[in-house]
């Protein structure tokens, strides 16, 4: 079973807009977050992280979004730009316990001039 | 520079052959851990070591070991590589599990 799960394979968005990308966790021991980028031939980034004391991270043009009823989560860019074109992932942790960082299958956003 | 070096970068072997790739980080870091990507089904892990002589099985263990004999190093060995096992692998290493560092990933064929 997939316990975190970004629904949408793909988003598209033009140059300085908004980019939302989601995230729904199913595992309510989860209480820690992150979002990494992935550009092609090169390893995943770390970008920003959430823990589940509070409902929002910023960092810059990221801000990440944590709804914990909801079990989602959210990723904003703006304003969006063309290198922010990647694929992008969100992980789960637990607090304490074994390291088992659990990612999603990933979001390609793609940043049309 | 810090970094997570994984070699090799790319390599095609053959079913059956008993392979080795390693990975090391110069940050002095206690964790570290092991995935793989595929297409459709993201990154997945395989195994994962909290620090020396520590190690656990991630969610896709099978036909994989590792060793973590020192901190800096964590090679993943196949023992007997199948096709299945044809992926993109990638290692990773943390201070404190707030932002992995990973390396620049291994393309492993299997024919």
């Amino acid at each position: 079973d997939q316990q975190v799960k970004q629904n949408s394979p793909s988003l598209s968005v033009q140059e300085g807009r908004i980019s939302i990308l989601n995230c729904d966790y199913t595992n309510s021991m989860f209480d820690y977050f992150l979002w990494y980028k992935k550009y092609p031939a090169e390893g995943p980034t770390f970008l920003i992280s959430i823990s589940s004391i509070k409902d929002k991270n910023e960092d810059g043009r990221f801000t990440v979004f944590l709804n914990k009823s909801a079990k989602h989560l959210s990723l904003h860019i703006v304003p969006s730009q063309p290198g922010d074109s990647a694929v992008y992932f969100c992980a789960a942790d637990t607090q304490g316990g074994s390291e088992k960082l659990v990612f999603g299958k990933g979001t390609k956003l793609t940043v049309n001039p | 520079e810090a970094q997570v070096t994984q070699n090799p970068r790319y390599l095609i072997t053959v079913t059956g052959k008993k392979l080795t790739v390693t990975c090391s980080q110069n940050m002095n870091h206690e964790y570290m851990s092991w995935y793989r990507q595929d297409p459709g089904l993201g990154l997945r892990q395989i195994y994962y070591s909290m620090n020396v002589e520590v190690t656990d099985k991630g969610d896709v263990p099978e036909g994989y070991k590792v060793s973590r004999k020192e901190k800096r190093n964590f090679p993943l060995i196949l023992e007997s590589p199948s096709p299945n096992q044809t992926s993109l692998y990638f290692c990773a290493s943390s201070a404190n599990r707030v932002g992995y560092t990973f390396g620049s990933g291994t393309r492993l064929t299997v024919v």
